[in-house]
């Protein structure tokens, strides 16, 4: 079935780095744009960040702009955010999500339709 | 950046009412307004795309409507599993943004 796997969240000192994936499944993984959305402890969804289906464009939160790099191996249907310099705000779960329109931009006027279960960030001396 | 604006934060129903909840966005977004479902410990759900369009799989209760800067959703009928936090998003621009969201309750 078409799932969404993120992996390699965990706790980290400030300033540090950290990478997560997201492993896609049961989809044509290199025909979506991907995005990360993350959410603050007992907070809303936040967006973070967004890479067309082929990789060529890449956009980013003003929060996490120079400082999160997203990348996609869409021969290992593997998707990834690679963190650095982490700062306590960036504490919540990090969510990857598929958009649902096939090689329609983005922007599109589809959504998110494909979500993993998230993986926890904790940012913390 | 566009800002979403969600209204009310909060509320609370009963089982069978109609319930609306208002997003607006800080310039127009023509229809590239979605919904989301999320309970808690849970990943968001799409309910809405494109402003209107009901997501495959998502009770006919669910409705949403408007364009430009001003959208609402809508259930008909209110059901206990509706107890969730609702957020609206734009994707107009390539900086996708969300609302604060809307915490429905059941009274």
């Amino acid at each position: 079935q078409v799932q969404l796997v993120e992996s390699g969240g965990g706790v980290v000192q400030p300033g540090r780095s950290l990478r997560l994936s997201c492993a896609a499944s049961g989809f044509t993984f290199s025909g979506y744009a991907m995005h990360w959305v993350r959410q603050a402890p007992g907070k809303g969804l936040e967006w973070v960040a967004l890479i067309s289906f082929d990789g060529s464009n890449k956009y980013y939160a003003d929060s996490v702009k120079g400082r999160f790099t997203i990348s996609r191996d869409n021969s290992k249907n593997t998707l990834y955010l690679q963190m650095n310099s982490l700062r306590p705000e960036d504490t919540a779960v990090y969510y990857c999500a598929s958009d649902k329109a096939f090689k329609v931009g983005p922007p599109n006027e589809y959504g998110l339709d494909v979500w993993g279960q998230g993986t926890t960030v904790t940012v913390s001396s | 950046d566009i800002q979403m604006t969600q209204s009310p934060s909060s509320l609370s129903a009963s089982v069978g009412d109609r319930v609306t909840i208002t997003c607006r966005a800080s310039q127009s977004i023509s229809s590239y307004l979605n919904w989301y479902q999320q309970k808690p410990g849970k990943a968001p759900k799409l309910l809405i795309y494109a402003a209107s369009s009901l997501q495959s799989g998502v009770p006919s209760r669910f409705s949403g409507s408007g364009s430009g800067t001003d959208f609402t959703l809508t259930i008909s009928s209110l059901q206990p599993e509706d107890s969730a936090t609702y957020y609206c998003q734009q994707s107009y621009s390539t900086l996708y943004t969300f609302g604060q969201g809307t915490k429905l309750e059941i009274k």
